[in-house]
């Protein structure tokens, strides 16, 4: 089945920094990858996704790059605010329609 | 509209317990699902139930985990004989069609505590 690695599992950036987390995927099938963010004690909330079909997807300061071929992809968030601190998860659609989840980020921005 | 919506928000249980938690999807949505996650940890898929299709039970960690499902809407994940291992939050989503590329929106979630 799938199986997704998320690197780092924390991240320490300074406010206004940029922010970059890296995942891979095993299963070449998979052609949906969406990166969930989750504040404490929060559930998790759609940042931002991206289809197999394109290879770069970005909303303001944040951005998605999917290389298919490396089967990794990577969410890179510009100009970074304190309340961009939260955990990051990203996951890919692997069989199934099932959604397989990485060990999750920690990113802490400091002001 | 209305978000995805889970009960209770909290339960605190004895060992050997059983409980019931809910979910109530989407209006619409044909696809839910049930995962876990235990504190500082990741998203573990339990189950996914796809309209009126055989639910996907590849991720019930034991015998003692069963969920059902109504049609489309209200869902309910039973544990039986709750251990502690079994305490985390129990989190349920949706989404529309349940397609390869649909996006999953996620419930407030239960947390569990298994004494």
């Amino acid at each position: 089945g799938e199986n997704v690695e998320q690197h780092p599992s924390t991240l320490s950036v300074q406010e206004g920094d940029s922010a970059v987390i890296k995942c891979t995927y095993s299963d070449s099938a998979s052609n949906y990858f969406p990166w969930y963010k989750q504040e404490l004690g929060k559930r998790p909330q759609l940042i931002i996704d991206i289809r197999s079909n394109v290879g770069e997807k970005k909303d303001q300061r944040i951005a998605v790059t999917l290389n298919k071929t490396a089967k990794h992809f990577s969410l890179h968030i510009t100009e970074t605010q304190p309340e961009d601190s939260a955990v990051y998860f990203c996951a890919a659609r692997g069989y199934g329609n099932k959604l397989v989840f990485g060990a999750g980020t920690i990113l802490r921005v400091k002001s | 509209g209305a978000g995805v919506s889970q009960s209770p928000s909290n339960k605190v249980t004895e060992k050997g317990k059983d409980v019931e938690l809910r979910c109530d999807p989407i209006s619409g949505h044909t696809a839910l699902y049930w995962y876990r996650q235990r504190l500082g940890q990741g998203l573990e898929f339990l189950i996914y139930f796809q309209g009126n299709s055989a639910p996907d039970k590849s991720g019930l960690p034991s015998d003692r985990f069963s969920a059902e499902r109504t049609g489309e809407s209200v869902s309910t994940l039973t544990i039986q004989r709750t251990q502690q291992e079994d305490s985390a939050v129990y989190l349920c989503a949706s989404s529309l069609v349940g397609g390869r590329t649909d996006t999953q929106y996620f419930g407030p979630g239960t947390r569990l505590t298994v004494l």
